[in-house]
């Protein structure tokens, strides 16, 4: 069974970083691409950027480029985001979700998601 | 990038037969997915290249659509389908989502 488990929820201050992992199972990691996602509360989707579990290679949403960083442990099978300079418009839930195996495929699966809050 | 347009909103009776619709601003092929989200969850693929059913996903749901409009029905509805459903299209980069459409029952 393919399943996606993100970490938990962050209280994190303006200007800060914070960095969301998700640990994968049940499938092989370095066949697909996962996918960061951004979802402000009542509104719509945003994909931030995707990285190939099997070399590293990223690929960015221009808008996200220098705001988050994507990285993956092979050994564990976790593809980790780095989001920096925090501000509220970065509050929002964060998911991870994986691209499915051809070209131009949908998120298959996704994780939970994770709260990331700015707050001073 | 590509936009996608949904409306808010749409209220029916269960038993009902509902279409969702979604237009782009621009062709996406037929690389048009649609999701179904609850409140607290994460989204839930329910049709894929805009009339694949994704496996295990009810017969109740269909997709049509190619090149800038598409739809997702939905017949008969049940009172678990109380959700928000979302397009999204990855023809074109990046990919894009539409803004969701809430589905209430009455």
């Amino acid at each position: 069974e393919v399943q996606l488990q993100q970490s938990g929820a962050e209280l994190v201050k303006p200007g800060a970083s914070v960095k969301l992992s998700c640990k994968t199972s049940g499938y092989t990691f370095s066949n697909y691409y996962m996918s960061w996602l951004k979802q402000m509360p009542g509104q719509n989707i945003e994909w931030i950027g995707n990285i190939y579990g099997g070399n590293g290679g990223t690929g960015y949403n221009q808008k996200f480029k220098g705001k988050a960083t994507l990285t993956v442990d092979k050994s564990s099978s976790t593809a980790y985001m780095d989001l920096s300079s925090l501000t509220s418009e970065d509050s929002a839930v964060y998911f991870c979700a994986r691209e499915g195996a051809t070209i131009a495929a949908p998120f298959d699966y996704w994780g939970q998601g994770v709260m990331v809050t700015v707050s001073s | 990038d590509t936009v996608l347009t949904q409306s808010p909103a749409l209220a029916v009776s269960p038993g009902e037969r509902v279409t969702i619709s979604c237009r782009a601003s621009e062709s996406v092929s037929t690389r048009m997915h649609w999701y179904q989200q609850k409140p607290g969850q994460q989204p839930k693929l329910l049709i894929y290249g805009a009339s694949n059913l994704e496996s295990g996903v009810p017969a109740r749901f269909s997709g049509s659509g190619s090149g800038t409009d598409f739809t997702l029905t939905i017949d008969p509805v049940e009172a678990n389908d109380t959700a928000t459903y979302f397009c999204q299209q990855s023809w074109n980069d990046p990919p894009t989502f539409g803004g969701g459409t809430k589905l209430e029952l009455k």
